[in-house]
């Protein structure tokens, strides 16, 4: 079984605060890696898929980096509001086709 | 937009029943997937299909079984339910990676199933 895991598995934070949390999985066999948000009650959303090393991703406010070659994930998300609040998965791809998840950060948004 | 649904959002059952949980998409996706969610954990992996009648064990199948008759319906089964299967499970669908080259999955709410 692969090994990814998130740092740190919880986060509270200001409204307007920005934060970021990391995301590390094997640094072999990579294909891509995936970032979802997954609000209370609802269903996992994609954010962004990465494949290549140096890869960066923007969707409004939240963004991604990715290094393939040390094996690790950063999301971003700058000026955080309430509505950010949710838990934050990664997903490693390998050639395999299968997709490795995190355990998760759970981020909280404070007004 | 893609949407899969489960069939239940909040079961309560007792230990020894057979425990159905449905899902169903309707994008014409091809992969399937059954995963369980336990706090810490992550999402992990159950059982998955990438076509109908196929199912591949995932991660941690002991204890499970599926079914898919049909290309959009994907079904979890408890053959005798268990206090350590209390958990949240979450079916999710993708297309096949010759498609897409990347394996973005399409989630359900979830079901969050208690054993007592």
């Amino acid at each position: 079984i692969l090994n990814v895991e998130q740092s740190p598995q919880s986060l509270h934070v200001q409204e307007g605060d920005s934060t970021n949390f990391t995301c590390s999985f094997p640094s072999s066999n990579f294909y891509a890696l995936h970032w979802y948000r997954w609000e209370t009650a609802k269903s996992p959303e994609a954010l962004f898929v990465m494949t290549l090393n140096g890869d960066e991703k923007k969707k409004g406010r939240i963004s991604a980096t990715l290094n393939t070659k040390e094996g690790y994930s950063y999301l971003y998300i700058k000026g955080s509001q309430p509505e950010d609040s949710a838990t934050y998965l990664c997903a490693f791809q390998n050639a395999g086709n299968m997709l490795t998840f995190g355990g998760g950060t759970r981020l909280m948004v404070k007004p | 937009d893609v949407k899969v649904t489960q069939s239940s959002r909040y079961l309560v059952k007792r230990t020894g029943e057979k425990v159905f949980l449905e899902c169903v998409q309707d994008m014409d996706h091809e992969n399937m997937f059954w995963y369980r969610q336990d706090p810490g954990l992550g999402l992990r992996l159950i059982y998955f299909s990438y076509d109908v009648k196929m199912k591949e064990k995932g991660d941690i199948p002991e204890g499970y079984s599926v079914s898919r008759e049909k290309k959009e319906r994907f079904s979890l089964i408890l053959e005798s339910a268990s206090t350590n299967q209390t958990s949240m499970y979450l079916c999710a669908s993708s297309l096949p990676r010759s498609v897409t080259f990347q394996e973005t999955q399409y989630f359900g709410p979830g079901t969050r199933l208690l054993v007592l």
